[in-house]
């Protein structure tokens, strides 16, 4: 089945601790995006890379980065920078045609202690 | 700068009602617009796109319509029930990098 994976479900940091997310899609998508979700808020765009080895920052990147040596996988590093990590993160793809929808993973929640 | 309202921000239903949620948007200059929909905790699960050429999208009893030129979407639920209580996120897609900006989204509930 094709789809898009984020690991691990649940995340919990320490403070200072640098943390990193998990994202891979196996529907051949060349865009992939990283988007952080707070309660009763709607998403907001951290990073997003259109191919390989490039990637731009969205509304939210600071206190974040990213990297994209293959195109499957699109990692997001949360850094001891980010003042306020505890939120939901969600992956998505999409097929590279401005036509197409977008299809998302299914979110990593992770909490500072 | 592109922003994206929905409203209202929560709605509860008796099952069985026809219903309507709400997305405005201040820029018409969009490739299209999605509505999706996410369950507690979960990822998002795309419910219909419609193409800014577009007027309506239809899939079971959900329909989507789309007035570019006033900045508006609506999402219909008919004959509403209980599974279909969730939060409802509308986003539009606004230039060629293909993010997308959402809105706060419609947490709705459908009593039985």
């Amino acid at each position: 089945d094709g789809g898009i994976t984020q690991s691990p479900k649940y995340l919990f940091r320490k403070e200072g601790q640098n943390v990193t997310l998990s994202c891979e899609q196996n529907l051949n998508h060349d865009a992939m995006y990283w988007y952080r979700q707070d309660p009763g808020q709607g998403l907001r765009l951290i990073y997003y890379s259109q191919i390989v080895n490039d990637f731009q920052k969205g509304d939210i990147a600071e206190g974040y980065s990213v990297s994209r040596e293959k195109k499957e996988s699109f990692p997001l590093t949360v850094t001891s920078a980010q003042k306020n990590p505890t939120a939901f993160y969600l992956c998505a793809s999409f097929g590279g045609d401005v036509w197409y929808e977008q299809f998302f993973g299914p979110g990593t929640r992770l909490t500072v202690l | 700068k592109q922003e994206v309202t929905q409203i209202p921000a929560a709605l509860s239903v008796p099952e069985g009602e026809n219903l309507v949620l709400n997305c405005s948007f201040t820029d018409s200059a969009i490739y299209n617009l999605q509505w999706f929909r996410q369950d507690p905790g979960k990822g998002l699960t795309s419910l219909l796109l419609i193409q800014s050429s577009q007027r309506e999208q239809t899939s079971g009893r959900l329909n989507a319509s789309l007035d570019k030129s006033s900045g508006r979407s609506t999402l219909y639920i008919a004959a509403s029930q209980p599974g279909d209580s969730a939060t409802y996120l509308c986003a539009v897609r606004a230039g060629n990098t293909g993010k997308l900006i959402f809105g706060q989204g419609t947490t709705l509930q459908v009593k039985p």
